[in-house]
């Protein structure tokens, strides 16, 4: 059963913090990617890797890094947290030549206060 | 700028009915569009795709159709069911390896 693990279901940090979402994928996907879901904005691409230690930003990257040390394991990190970060966050991997089928994990709810 | 829009916010559906979310886009280079799915609490899943040399996708009881010269495609679920109940994403890329756009998602409900 192929699995895209998130690290928390839930964060609530502090304005100006720095904030690590961490994403493992168990599929040897070669492609991982990071998204935030805002209502009524939908799905938007904030950065993406084809492989270790290759980064593309998305549509959304301002405020955001990532770090991609393995294969298997795709970090976002919000160098100083801000309110308008508050958001669900979502990793996703792809084969290399299945890019567009993309398997999810169940997402991370970061709030900022 | 929307390239890839779902109107319709939400919709209501009777079980057994027919279920019809649509979606247009407006970026012409667009050649491959993609259905996903979404449960509360859960990360989207992939659900059904099509390539625009084609007009029509089955997979089931999902159907996808592809209106290229209205830059307009529709998800068909026949019959509905309880558990079809969702947040149904569209999505289109350029071609099978780029990058993909999504709409902002239609919640799709079940009725009983």
């Amino acid at each position: 059963d192929v699995k895209v693990t998130q690290s928390s279901r839930y964060l609530v940090k502090r304005t100006g913090e720095k904030v690590f979402l961490e994403c493992v994928q168990d599929m040897d996907h070669e492609n991982m990617f990071w998204y935030r879901q805002d209502p009524g904005l939908g799905l938007r691409l904030i950065y993406f890797s084809y492989d270790v230690k290759m980064k593309e930003k998305g549509d959304i990257p301002e405020g955001y890094s990532v770090s991609r040390e393995k294969k298997e394991r795709f970090s976002l990190i919000l160098e100083s947290a801000s309110t308008n970060q508050t958001s669900m966050y979502l990793c996703a991997s792809s084969f290399v030549d299945s890019y567009n089928e993309q398997f999810f994990g169940p997402g991370t709810r970061l709030t900022v206060l | 700028d929307q390239q890839v829009k779902q109107n319709s916010p939400s919709l209501s559906v009777q079980e057994g009915r027919i279920s019809i979310l649509n979606c247009d886009y407006t970026n012409s280079m667009f050649d491959y569009f993609l259905w996903y799915k979404k449960y509360p609490a859960e990360g989207p899943t992939f659900l059904i795709s099509i390539s625009s040399i084609k007009d029509k996708n089955e997979d089931g009881r999902f159907t996808v159709f592809l209106n290229k010269s209205a830059k307009h495609l529709s998800l068909h679920i026949v019959p509905s069911q309880p558990g079809d109940s969702a947040v149904y994403f569209c999505a289109a890329s350029m071609n099978r390896d780029d990058k993909i756009i999504f709409g902002k998602g239609t919640r799709l409900h079940i009725l009983p």
